[in-house]
């Protein structure tokens, strides 16, 4: 069916490491966006891209969606380990579905060893 | 706080009773979410409302899950007879006009 995947599922890094997060649709979206859940805690919306090959940045955060808009990335330049928690994108597949029945990745988990 | 709340954060029940949780959304936001996400996993939606009328309900949720939200406030997520399956945690989310959803905490059931 209908999915959202994200790679990789686990990753830990040093402080001060750069981090990236891969998610691939298998349809195009309307709009795809990133949420962050630090352990124990609820997701925190974090961005909503819309437009084809749209970047944002937010300080150390780097978000792009892709040309073909099924696939988008989020960067961290220097990790801090305020950045622990798990990163999840979503998108609204559609198929009859409406542009807010959003659809998760499984997430990746970022460790950070200070 | 004029978050999301929920109530209980916790439930544990013996399979087979039937549980109810409940969900107040940001005020004003009409648009409101239920989610079940598990260990590992990312949230799974379960059900949309806007205002009081539930648009759209996933094919994953079963006969013995009904969600309502009479006056366009507050919400409530019930379960008939828990299974161990129906362990989760459970997630509520708001939105406005914008498509940014805000969770609450979430109610932690445990079925034993």
């Amino acid at each position: 069916g209908q999915q959202v995947m994200q790679i990789p599922q686990y990753q830990h890094v040093q402080e001060g490491e750069d981090f990236t997060t891969y998610c691939n649709s298998s349809t195009t979206l309307s709009n795809i966006q990133w949420y962050k859940q630090r352990p124990g805690g609820h997701p925190v919306f974090l961005i909503q891209l819309v437009k084809s090959g749209e970047v944002k940045k937010q300080k150390r955060l780097t978000f792009q969606f892709g040309e073909a808009k099924k696939n988008s990335s989020l960067h961290i330049t220097a990790t801090q380990t305020t950045d622990v928690g798990t990163y999840f994108c979503a998108g609204p597949l559609r198929s009859g579905g409406s542009n807010y029945k959003l659809t998760f990745g499984k997430g990746t988990l970022l460790t950070v060893n200070p | 706080d004029t978050g999301v709340s929920q109530d209980p954060r916790h439930k544990i029940t013996k399979r087979g009773q039937n549980v109810t949780f409940r969900c107040d959304p940001i005020s004003e936001h009409n648009r409101l979410y239920w989610y079940r996400q598990t260990l590992g996993q990312g949230p799974e939606f379960l059900t949309y409302f806007q205002n009081e009328a539930q648009l759209e309900k996933s094919r994953l949720l079963s006969d013995r899950f009904s969600a309502e939200r009479p006056k366009g406030s507050f919400s409530t997520l019930e379960i008939q007879r828990t299974e161990q399956g129906d362990s989760a945690m459970y997630l509520c989310a708001s939105s406005d006009l914008g498509n940014e959803q805000f969770f609450g905490p979430g109610t932690r059931l445990t079925v034993l």
